[in-house]
């Protein structure tokens, strides 16, 4: 079981670079997330989905693209890089959409990306 | 709006000192409370939760009891390691749709020195 894994582990970008950061998870879960780690600001909610199909905005969308065409995958793509994006990175599941909110998230590793 | 406090760090302890460190919440409705550690290098990983009013969390001698008169989630630890060299984040969710949002602190570092 390998859990939530991210690749890459590193990038650099130029401004105006395309790329995308994969995420996969084998747990099974329903509901995967992405957010965005800055120092002195924990960590911001940039898009989640509650299963294959659907998505949603977080608290920080602008410049970033996401779909989920299978349970296991939730890849985030980066457009057009700004330097505004350079960040850590981190994806996190977690098995069910109960209404309780207490459940579990599993967090990958990151990435850690620079645009320069 | 919905949101986590907690303290500044870094936080700078000998080993077997005992550890607090603040949490407080503001929240609509009725939130669970989680405390997340990052090790150097790693992601996050859930340390201990709580679901309810008056729960308390627990997990490798770490505690926090969810108090909702003082919208607070204080995390301690009796005794501690180097090992337990981190950063400690704060994070609530909240009940409804698209239930498993975090809401994060801001996180406290914590060094222990031998």
């Amino acid at each position: 079981n390998a859990g939530v894994t991210q690749t890459p582990k590193f990038q650099v970008l130029k401004t105006g670079q395309s790329m995308t950061l994969q995420c996969a998870q084998d747990m099974n879960h329903e509901y995967m997330s992405w957010y965005r780690q800055d120092p002195g600001m924990g960590l911001r909610l940039i898009h989640y989905s509650v299963g294959a199909g659907i998505t949603d905005q977080g608290e920080v969308p602008n410049g970033y693209n996401v779909s989920r065409s299978t349970t296991e995958d939730f890849p985030l793509r980066l457009l057009s890089a700004a330097p505004s994006q350079t960040s850590v990175y981190f994806c996190a599941s977690s098995y069910t959409v109960s209404g309780r909110g207490g459940d579990t998230q599993y967090f990958g590793p990151g990435t850690r990306l620079t645009v320069l | 709006g919905d949101s986590v406090t907690q303290m500044e760090g870094p936080v700078t302890l000998s080993e077997e000192a005992f550890l607090t460190i603040n949490c407080t919440y503001t929240a609509t409705g009725y939130p669970s409370l989680f405390w997340y550690v990052q090790y150097p290098g790693e992601g996050l990983q859930l340390l201990l939760k709580a679901t309810k009013a008056d729960d308390k969390g627990s997990n490798k001698g770490f505690e926090a009891t969810y108090r909702k008169e003082t919208t607070s989630f204080h995390l301690e630890k009796g005794s501690v390691q180097v090992s337990d060299s981190a950063v400690y984040f704060c994070a609530l969710t909240l009940g409804g749709g698209a239930t498993n949002k975090l809401i994060f602190g801001t996180g406290t570092l914590l060094a222990v020195q031998p």
